[in-house]
């Protein structure tokens, strides 16, 4: 069955303390990995999307990198703005639908 | 470019009563989506619309649940009669395509009591 966790649940930083996100996925067939982070009452807004073991994407902060069995979100120096949950979605092999993972909701201190 | 719009942010009613949310997509997107998110879980795929077609609604609860998406842009969701389980944060996303990247509303958070 196709599945995505992400870890940890929950992830408390300092201030400029660098960190990574997992995500892990066991599909027939990646389509696509894709991150998204989502802040409080609002939905989910589009981060990388990722299709090859090897692939790294950068924004700001943020770097995605993909194998073939996992992705990771580096968070570099990281700032009180940056808190939200960061969810990992992926489509697999003819399905249409995204699968989605729980997410990690990240806190960073001033 | 004007982004997912939602209406409205917010409802609270009664079990047993109904209920409808609208989504007007992004323009000239093909593709529409109605998730359903539970606190402290990912969306969860209601529905799925291909311009005014549906591509898959394998996981919504047609006995209490429909969806519509006339002349293939603004699309509507209903509950009729809703639960205490239905309570939830219902979000509208909209792509280009079928594999395209999705774009999220703001979502309409559901209160059933």
């Amino acid at each position: 069955e196709d599945q995505v966790t992400q870890s940890p649940e929950a992830l408390r930083l300092q201030e400029g303390e660098s960190s990574s996100l997992n995500c892990s996925y066991t599909v027939s067939g990646l389509r696509g990995l894709f991150w998204y982070r989502q802040d409080p009452g609002k939905g989910p807004e589009f981060l990388f999307t990722l299709y090859s073991a090897g692939e790294e994407k950068e924004k700001e902060r943020l770097k995605a990198t993909l194998t073939k069995k996992e992705s990771f979100l580096h968070i570099t120096a990281p700032k009180p703005e940056d808190s939200a949950t960061y969810l990992c979605a992926v489509r697999a092999g003819n399905n249409r639908k995204l699968i989605w993972g729980l997410g990690t909701s990240l806190a960073v201190n001033p | 470019e004007a982004g997912v719009a939602q209406s409205p942010r917010y409802k609270i009613i009664e079990k047993r009563q109904s209920v409808a949310f609208w989504c007007n997509p992004i323009s000239g997107h093909a593709t529409l989506y109605w998730y359903q998110q539970i606190l402290g879980q990912g969306p969860k795929l209601l529905i799925q619309f291909q311009n005014n077609g549906v591509v898959d609604d394998s996981q919504l609860p047609k006995d209490r649940f429909s969806a519509e998406r006339l002349k293939g842009v603004d699309s509507t969701l209903k509950i009729q009669p809703a639960k205490l389980e239905d309570s939830a944060v219902y979000l509208c996303a909209s792509s280009p395509g079928l594999a395209s990247q999705q774009f999220f509303g703001p979502g309409t958070r559901l209160t059933v009591l």
